[in-house]
């Protein structure tokens, strides 16, 4: 049962332009959201993460917007890079549940020049 | 920095044989260990929760008998596919979760595993 999901399997934007990634989520007891960038044949590494208790955190570029009524958040890459190409993952965690994390499927951002 | 170092990195094996995956932490003690698996466009699912010198965790659905985890130190945790089978191939990624926040989960860059 996908707890996370991620719709868009992939993304196109201009160099520039605005990337704008969403992720919904069924799970309420979430209270942690994560954001993982993950090139091919290697593992994902950490982007960005938001407390429950918020609804944006900013790092540079990046962007996270959670609305937790919605239980749906995105990540917003301005200006998008032809660097940011990558397939990006949002996950989720319960506090007490050992940190474990839940993947959505993950969308595939192509930053074209 | 924090570094999660996986070996191998790909394996191809017969049907029937076991294959040891081995996770390392170079650069720090992990506090947890956990073990994915992602099939072709599907997101990474956990397998089990690794802590040094206690038994796994494991998800629903993963046969302990058949994913062996061993933790045997903070730095390293290995996973056994025993008497893996085609079914089994698959792209296998630990991370070790370092004291502090709650993004302090780092990965390794995966085994790439193919049962014939």
């Amino acid at each position: 049962d996908q707890q996370v999901k991620q719709n868009s399997p992939s993304l196109s934007v201009q160099e520039g332009r605005i990337s704008i990634l969403n992720c919904d989520y069924t799970n309420s007891m979430f209270d942690y959201f994560l954001w993982y960038k993950k090139y091919p044949a290697e593992g994902p590494t950490f982007l960005i993460s938001i407390s429950s208790i918020k609804d944006k955190n900013e790092d540079g570029r990046f962007t996270v917007f959670l609305n937790k009524s919605a239980k749906h958040l995105s990540l917003h890459i301005v200006p998008s890079q032809p660097g940011d190409s990558a397939v990006y993952f949002c996950a989720a965690s319960v506090g007490n549940s050992g940190y474990a994390l839940n993947f959505g499927k993950g969308t595939s951002l192509l930053v074209t020049p | 920095g924090a570094v999660v170092s996986q070996h191998p990195s790909r394996v191809i094996c017969k049907s029937g044989t076991s294959v040891k995956i081995e996770c390392r932490s170079l650069d720090f003690q992990a506090t947890t260990m956990f073990w994915y698996r992602q099939f072709p466009k599907q997101s990474l699912m956990l397998m089990a929760t690794s802590n040094e010198g206690s038994k796994a965790t494991y998800e629903q659905g993963v046969e302990k008998d058949k994913f062996l985890i061993n933790h045997a130190s903070l730095t390293l945790s290995t996973l056994t596919v025993t008497s893996a089978h085609p079914e089994d191939s698959s792209f296998y990624i630990c991370s070790a979760r370092k004291a502090g926040g709650r993004e302090t989960q780092y990965f390794g860059p995966g085994t790439r595993l193919l049962v014939l």
